[in-house]
């Protein structure tokens, strides 16, 4: 069975900031990992996705394999970024399972 | 583009009563999913729709639930009779065909259920 951790659950930083998002997964195959993003008073969005490769608002998110991580990363944060992040896994079949979400707080 | 539409928003009801939650899927998407976020703990898949069939159900947690998508496009969910432990948040998700891969899942706002 699959399974996601994010380990904080709350992350405070100054704006400006580098902030970063730990996410661990297992499975045994090989996965699909993504970030969602819940802002204040707006539903959950995909924020990035590993295959894509992007950066999405300053935010990157490399898988490493070995490690079995998809953590989240931002150079320089800015109060915008103040939400709910969850990290998701798509195993085979297209169900998501969810991390338990980090509340990230920037603060001015 | 009209993005995926929840009702309702909120339901408060008391234990044993029966609520029926509602999805609107983006038009044309074949791939519909309900998950729940109960206090405390992890957002977790209960079903998987395609079009109008249960493509998998491994989620549902007791025969109190039951799922429909008549027609393939809108879908219910409906829980009876309700106890405490339903309480929750209930999100709605759609994607595109279930022939192309790796399509995203879009998400509505979630309907809150409040069991008393």
């Amino acid at each position: 069975a699959q399974r996601v951790t994010q380990p904080e659950k709350l992350l405070s930083v100054f704006k400006g900031a580098p902030v970063e998002l730990k996410c661990n997964y297992s499975y045994s195959g090989s996965p699909e990992l993504f970030w969602y993003v819940q802002y204040s008073r707006q539903r959950l969005q995909l924020l990035l996705r590993h295959i894509s490769r992007e950066s999405i608002k300053g935010f990157t998110a490399d898988l490493n394999k070995g490690e079995t991580s998809f953590h989240l990363k931002k150079p320089f944060a800015q109060e915008e970024d103040s939400a709910m992040y969850y990290c998701a896994l798509r195993a085979a079949g297209n169900k998501l399972t969810f991390g338990g979400g980090t509340r990230v707080l920037v603060k001015p | 583009e009209a993005g995926v539409t929840q009702f309702p928003s909120h339901s408060v009801i008391e234990k044993g009563q029966t609520v029926t939650l509602r999805c609107d899927p983006i038009s044309g998407h074949d791939n519909l999913y309900w998950y729940r976020r109960v206090m405390g703990k992890e957002i977790k898949f209960l079903l998987h729709f395609v079009k109008e069939s249960k493509q998998d159900e491994s989620g549902m947690p007791n025969n109190r639930f039951l799922a429909e998508r008549t027609g393939g496009t809108y879908s219910t969910l409906k829980v009876q009779p309700a106890e405490l432990e339903d309480s929750g948040v209930y999100f709605c998700a759609s994607s595109q065909d279930y022939r192309a891969v790796n399509q995203p899942q879009h998400f509505g706002d979630g309907t809150r259920l409040s069991i008393l």
